[in-house]
């Protein structure tokens, strides 16, 4: 089976620095995808890690850690466009398919 | 650039009916997904393919079937209407698992409301 667990909402000012938590317990692991929606639109994909380490890309990064089944995502210089929803999804190929399985989401809420 | 098209956007059925929703994608991805979500539920996968002509259960495919006949289309069919598939109703598609680090593309939903 597979648990992947994000924390449901999280508050963050304008200009600063979030964090957003993702563990999961999975038989296997094959890459954790982070993927953006901002509400009423479709989700969109913003970051791939299958192996340990920062995976940056301008003012988002992610982290893996295979070991610890952790993973976040870390958005810089927040701005108020970057409320909105963001999920994390795990492949695991244990059961024979390589679909990856999506946690519930956080929902993110810049203030000024 | 399209990319992944749904439709219709919107609808509203009676419990019993039937409908098809219909995912187009023009990217030349070998897999497509259908997706439903629920408030507090997140993404929950119901049926997928990894290619022309075969389609696979997901982890909630009761009330649902699909079709994939052309590698661009994807059909999702509900027999039955019932109101517990009220839902937002995504379809997305990507290229297979070695070229994972492109991710999938969503089409934009289609809401449905079954009273």
């Amino acid at each position: 089976g597979q648990n992947i667990d994000q924390p449901t909402e999280m508050t963050a000012t304008e200009g600063a620095i979030v964090q957003i938590n993702c563990t999961y317990q999975t038989s296997g692991f094959n890459g954790l995808f982070w993927y953006q929606q901002h509400a009423g639109e479709a989700p969109t994909f913003l970051s791939y890690n299958v192996l340990d380490g920062l995976e940056e890309k301008g003012r988002f990064s992610s982290f893996l850690s295979r070991s610890k089944g952790y993973s976040y995502l870390l958005l810089k210089e927040l701005q108020m466009k970057d409320s909105a929803s963001y999920l994390c999804a795990v492949r695991d190929p244990s059961g024979g398919s390589y679909i990856p399985t999506f946690g519930r989401g956080t929902s993110l809420i810049v203030h000024p | 650039n399209a990319g992944v098209t749904q439709t219709p956007k919107f609808r509203v059925l009676k419990t019993g009916q039937s409908m098809t929703l219909l995912c187009a994608q023009d990217m030349n991805h070998e897999y497509m997904y259908w997706y439903r979500q629920d408030p507090g539920m997140g993404l929950r996968l119901i049926h997928y393919s990894v290619g022309e002509g075969t389609t696979a259960k997901g982890e909630v495919p009761d009330g649902y079937n699909v079709s994939r006949l052309k590698k661009q289309n994807f059909l999702l069919g509900l027999e039955s209407a019932a109101p517990s598939q009220t839902s937002v109703y995504f379809c997305a598609s990507s290229y297979p698992i070695s070229l994972a680090r492109y991710g999938a593309f969503f089409g934009q939903g289609t809401r449905l409301t079954v009273v």
